[in-house]
């Protein structure tokens, strides 16, 4: 069936520094939306994402539908943005239901 | 973020018991989602509705599951009897349309004992 990849599991990061994470799809999708997990265990919407680039303060996000990836990027890292990050993606053709990757645990260091 | 309401935060049964969980969409949201969250962040899509119609839904939740979203009343997901797989997080998420931002609520943790 259709699925997500989504790399790395987890990721380790200084105060100040940025990364990027990554979702590969074995099929086209329509859309993609990044999560976050807080503290509380609700998921917190990043972005969503029906084609290009998308950038709200620290985080950036881009897709492309034809080459099957999303990135969502962090610059300059903080202590509140440790948490699991969750992207999820809207098949083509479908209801609306999301496919989620298994998520990237973000540490972020002093 | 979310103004998506579930309740109860938390659900304890015995297998072979319903299980009912139930979720208030934000105002102005007709496009409803359930999906289940294992102890592995595995996300299983269970159904959706817009309005009261069911738009699409997996095998098990046809089989084993009983869900409806009543105009003017909260959405429900009952399991009809729990089992021991079915401890999970139960998230409901809304949306304006089918194909748009989903919103997610904070979940109903179920444990099947």
């Amino acid at each position: 069936g259709d699925q997500v990849e989504q790399s790395p599991s987890a990721l380790s990061l200084h105060e100040g520094t940025g990364s990027a994470l990554r979702c590969n799809f074995t099929t086209t999708m329509r859309a993609v939306q990044w999560f976050r997990k807080n503290s509380r265990g609700s998921l917190i919407n990043l972005f969503y994402l029906a084609s290009g680039t998308k950038e709200n303060g620290r985080l950036k996000s881009a897709f492309d539908s034809k080459e099957r990836y999303s990135t969502l990027h962090i610059r300059d890292a903080q202590l509140e943005d440790s948490g699991t990050y969750f992207c999820a993606a809207e098949a083509t053709g479908n209801t609306g239901k999301l496919i989620f990757g298994l998520g990237t645990t973000l540490q972020v260091q002093p | 973020n979310s103004k998506v309401i579930q309740t109860p935060r938390y659900l304890v049964k015995g297998q072979g018991q319903k299980a009912k969980m139930r979720c208030i969409p934000e105002k102005g949201h007709p496009v409803v989602f359930w999906y289940q969250q294992n102890k592995n962040n595995e996300f299983k899509f269970l159904i959706n509705f817009q309005n009261q119609e069911v738009l699409q839904q997996i095998d098990m939740t046809e089989k084993r599951f009983s869900a409806e979203c009543p105009s003017n009343s909260p959405c429900s997901l009952e399991i009809q009897s729990s089992e021991a797989g079915d401890s999970a997080l139960y998230l409901c998420a809304s949306s304006p349309g089918g194909q748009d931002t989903q919103y997610f609520g904070p979940g109903t943790r179920l444990l099947v004992l």
